[in-house]
């Protein structure tokens, strides 16, 4: 197993588009997050999985994003009619149970809108 | 509520100095503590946690931090600074109790000059 990936790593869009990013965590891992990171911030958490189970959604994730992940594997991430304010990395990351060891992070997809 | 404060935006050492990156934390119960390492376009390296026990953790590359539950802090430090050390940091808390995701401060960046 080769850690978190996250497709695509770079990805430039239209305001008003619509554009999905994915993410295979570790395979044993059940627990799957997402995170948002601007410039000159921490990431900040928009939703996490265990298993199939989207457990906990932040305010962050207004109603133009949404995840999924359907078989407890990969995740998706779409944003809908995306906005400037959207440019940013997004993060994935896993872990095994609720992470008292931490996560495992991806490299990221990092969005930019024009 | 889970919170993080790093106070300083960037820290500048010289290269063989000893290095400290400042952190505390704000947690209901008690914490679980990370600190994690980015390097550019890159996601995040995990480099130690305090999970229970010794209040002086070692991890990844010869960092280590040092546990204060009298003042609410665990702050990253190196004995002898690499010019390679320079990245961004930071650090992490959650609650033991519940299932609350990490939430992450918002960064130092460490500059090491040879």
């Amino acid at each position: 197993d080769t850690g978190v990936s996250q497709n695509p790593r770079h990805k430039i869009t239209k305001r008003g588009q619509n554009v999905t990013f994915r993410c295979d965590p570790i395979s044993e891992h059940n627990r799957l997050y997402w995170y948002r990171q601007t410039l000159g911030q921490g990431p900040e958490f928009l939703t996490y999985f265990q298993n199939e189970a989207q457990l906990e959604k932040s305010r962050l994730l207004s109603d133009r994003f949404s995840a999924e992940r359907p078989k407890g594997s990969f995740s998706t991430l779409e944003i809908q009619r995306t906005e400037q304010g959207d440019s940013a990395m997004y993060l994935c990351a896993s872990s095994l149970g609720p992470g008292s060891h931490g996560y495992t992070f991806g490299s990221g997809t990092r969005l930019t809108v024009v | 509520a889970q919170s993080v404060a790093q106070p300083e935006d960037q820290v500048n050492v010289a290269e063989g100095n000893p290095l400290t990156v400042k952190c505390t934390y704000s947690v209901s119960g008690n914490p679980y503590l990370f600190w994690y390492v980015q390097y550019p376009n890159r996601g995040l390296q995990f480099l130690l946690k305090y999970i229970t026990g010794d209040n002086l953790v070692k991890g990844s590359y010869g960092f280590e931090a040092e546990f204060n539950k009298s003042q609410t802090s665990f702050h990253l430090k190196k004995p002898s600074a690499l010019v390679s050390d320079s990245a961004l940091y930071f650090c992490a808390v959650r609650d033991i109790r519940g299932n609350t995701p990490l939430v992450f401060g918002k960064g130092t960046r460490l500059s090491v000059i040879a």
